[in-house]
């Protein structure tokens, strides 16, 4: 199963831009790259996804290096609601049937 | 919407004694999993579904028996449990043919085992 390497922990001041790295150096073609965060004393939400392009929604960006073999979760302005823990997964199309989670990075926002 | 419901949210075993841990959805996912995180530490894969009838491992999943017969229930059962299985237990459940494959997760159980 391919894995992610994240950091353990970042920090940000409110209202400032937050940039979450993922390292995914053995994905595959076809592995989607999925975010979930976690908030404190809650289950996982889904944040985004993506396969090649660079994605927006209304919580994140998600940007995608070129060689697939990384992506970084963008929160254009952190805050102090936006403090959880942030996971990078790989979800294959077809064949192994599993999301592996890491164990994410603990994001602190700062007032 | 009722969307992944866990049941019970808390509950205290002794080790030794049964019990199943319940998880239903109403999304019509073919994709049901079991997690367990422990206390400060990310979420550990037990067992999944990809429907009705089909169950398979995941990181973790000695101890702890699955089933599948319906597409809505995928219930999680602790035949002797043991004080290592102290931890909170997330059911999440997906489309797996759409490309999405979003996983919705329920609200947690948390199991102590003294």
């Amino acid at each position: 199963d391919a894995k992610t390497t994240q950091p353990n922990s970042m920090e940000s001041n409110e209202e400032e831009p937050v940039h979450l790295p993922c390292n995914h150096s053995t994905i595959s073609g076809t592995d989607y790259i999925h975010w979930y965060r976690q908030l404190p004393s809650q289950g996982p939400e889904y944040v985004i996804h993506g396969l090649t392009s660079n994605v927006n929604n209304r919580m994140a960006s998600l940007a995608i290096a070129e060689d697939r073999k990384s992506s970084t979760l963008i929160l254009h302005r952190a805050t102090l609601r936006d403090a959880a823990v942030y996971y990078c997964i790989l979800r294959a199309v077809s064949g192994t049937y599993k999301y592996i989670f890491g164990t994410g990075t603990r994001l602190k926002v700062l007032a | 919407n009722a969307g992944v419901t866990q049941t019970p949210k808390f509950q205290v075993l002794k080790t030794g004694q049964s019990m199943t841990l319940q998880c239903a959805q109403d999304m019509n996912h073919e994709y049901m999993s079991w997690y367990r995180q422990d206390p400060g530490m990310g979420l550990r894969l037990i067992h999944y579904s990809v429907g009705a009838g089909i169950t398979d491992q995941g990181e973790v999943p000695n101890g702890y028996n699955v089933s599948r017969s319906t597409t809505e229930d995928f219930p999680l059962r602790l035949l002797s449990a043991a004080p290592s299985q102290t931890s909170v237990y997330f059911c999440a459940s997906s489309y797996w043919q759409r490309n999405t494959g979003e996983l919705f997760f329920g609200e947690g159980s948390r199991l102590t085992v003294l």
